[in-house]
C-alpha cells in the first residue's frame, strides 16, 4: 500500500503559466515533506521542503502547499518554463525515521514554449 | 566536483557474478542511503548508514551486502542476483534526519 501517492502521471503547461503538482499522504506520522526534480540519465535534485509546523514554503518561483488535515502537498511553479520540463517527486518521512523517505510515484511535467 | 558521485554508472552481470556499487559524497555529510528504482515503481530506500553505522536494513535480501567504510564512501557488493533485480540504484546522503537528501546520478543495473 502506497504511503505517498502522485495521482496525475503527466502534466502539461503551458510557458509562463502556473503549474500545480498534487501528492498525497496517508500516515498521519509523517511531518517532513520534500520535493525533487528529475531529468532523464539524472539522479532526483533537491527542490524545496516544508515541515509539519507549516503550511506555507517559498524559494522563488517555487512554492509548497502543505494541507495537513487533508493530508495533501501541492508545488506550485509560477511562472513555469520549458526547462521546468522533468519527473517531479514528492517524499516524506516522520516519527522516528526521519531520514526514511517515502517517495510518490512521480509527476512528469512538461512547459510548452 | 559533483556533490555525489555513484560509479559504474552503468552495469551489466550474470547472475553468478560478484559486483560492486561505489557511491562517495564531497558535500561533509555524515548520513548515506542507497534506494532502488524499478520500472514503473517509486524509489524504495534500502539501507540507511548514520556516521558510518547501519541504522537501517528495509528487508533487503542478503545478495545485497552494503559496506560504509567512512561518511564519504559507500559501497553495495552484488552476488547471485536474480533478473528482478535489475533497475536504477541511486545513492544519497544528507546532514541527518530532516534534512534534504542529496542524490547521485544512479547505477543501471541489468542482470542477465
Amino acid at each position: 500500500d502506497q504511503q505517498v501517492k502522485q495521482n496525475s502521471p503527466s502534466l502539461s503547461v503551458q510557458e509562463g503559466r502556473i503549474s500545480i503538482l498534487n501528492c498525497d499522504y496517508t500516515n498521519s506520522m509523517f511531518d517532513y515533506f520534500l520535493w525533487y526534480k528529475k531529468y532523464p540519465a539524472e539522479g532526483p535534485t533537491f527542490l524545496i521542503s516544508i515541515s509539519s509546523i507549516k503550511d506555507k514554503n517559498e524559494d522563488g518561483r517555487f512554492t509548497v502547499f502543505l494541507n495537513k488535515s487533508a493530508k495533501h502537498l501541492s508545488l506550485h511553479i509560477v511562472p513555469s518554463q520549458p526547462g521546468d520540463s522533468a519527473v517531479y517527486f514528492c517524499a516524506a518521512s516522520g516519527g522516528n525515521a526521519g531520514n526514511m523517505l517515502t517517495f510518490g510515484g512521480g509527476t512528469r511535467l512538461m512547459v510548452k514554449p | 566536483e559533483t556533490g555525489v558521485t555513484q560509479t559504474p554508472r552503468h552495469l551489466v552481470m550474470g547472475m553468478t557474478n560478484k559486483k560492486s556499487l561505489k557511491c562517495e559524497q564531497h558535500l561533509g555529510h555524515n548520513a548515506m542511503y542507497w534506494y532502488k528504482q524499478s520500472a514503473k515503481k517509486p524509489l524504495e530506500l534500502m539501507f540507511v548508514y548514520n556516521f558510518k553505522e547501519q541504522t537501517e536494513n528495509n528487508s533487503v535480501p542478503s545478495r545485497f551486502s552494503p559496506e560504509c567504510p567512512n561518511s564519504s564512501h559507500l559501497f553495495l557488493h552484488l552476488h547471485t542476483l536474480q533478473p528482478e533485480d535489475s533497475a536504477l540504484y541511486l545513492c544519497a546522503s544528507s546532514h541527518g534526519a530532516f534534512q534534504p537528501q542529496h542524490f547521485g546520478d544512479g547505477t543501471r543495473l541489468s542482470i542477465l
